[in-house]
């Protein structure tokens, strides 16, 4: 049973058009991330909630945002995609932070491409 | 210098051959050692974790740290067509902040039947 769910698997978007990617959990997790991750590439953090705290990796760019309404919904949105912004977005839930060991349990991703 | 530096192979072995794939970091503050797997399209899947140095065994597979040398590995034996993946090595410190952590590329394995 999938406890990381991620909609849609797949997603076309046009240059510059809005898009938004969801992540659903059924682990009741206190913490969600969204890494970017491109080709042969290791994935990288742009954000994570805490519980309702947002927080901004550095160098993530304004062009992406970020939502978490409840527990088990989180939201990822790119304001005006550009080519770059192609990639596999990943999304992910711990128990908690600061634990000695941080067991992250990840969606399947959802590949973002930008026409 | 990456903090995380893991060869991206691709490596490809026959099936039931001992495979042997491995990281090297930097930091020496890294204390949780984690493998994931990656299978193409899918998210990772977390195979297994160490803390500090030593071996973990589970099943076909075996986790190693060696935090004097930095260098951590992972071995599968009797490796399965079915363990076609990329694998990640990911690290964390102790109290780094919010615990995050730190992924290498990955190395794609090949096993072929």
């Amino acid at each position: 049973d999938a406890m990381v769910i991620q909609n849609p698997r797949y997603q076309v978007t046009q240059f510059g058009k809005p898009v938004t990617l969801s992540c659903s959990q059924t682990l009741n997790h206190n913490v969600m991330y969204w890494y970017q991750q491109k080709s042969s590439q290791a994935p990288k953090l742009l954000f994570h909630y805490y519980d309702k705290d947002f927080n901004n990796e550095a160098d993530t760019p304004d062009n992406f945002q970020s939502r978490r309404p409840n527990t088990s919904f989180c939201f990822l949105d790119i304001r005006s995609p550009g080519l770059g912004d192609a990639a596999m977005y990943l999304c992910a839930t711990s128990r908690e932070i600061g634990l000695a060991k941080n067991i992250q349990y990840f969606g399947a991703g959802t590949r973002l491409s930008v026409l | 210098q990456k903090e995380v530096e893991q060869d991206p192979g691709p490596l490809s072995v026959p099936e039931g051959a001992i495979v042997s794939l491995n990281c090297t970091y930097s930091n020496s503050a890294f204390q949780y050692f984690m493998w994931y797997r990656q299978y193409s399209r899918k998210g990772p899947e977390l195979l297994m974790y160490t803390y500090s140095s030593g071996n973990k065994e589970d099943g076909r597979f075996t986790a190693q740290v060696d935090k004097s040398s930095k260098y951590i590995s992972l071995f599968i034996r009797d490796s399965q067509p079915s363990d076609s993946a990329t694998y990640l090595c990911a690290m964390s410190a102790l109290y780094n902040a919010g615990n995050m952590l730190t992924f290498g590329g990955g190395t794609r394995l090949m096993v072929k039947p």
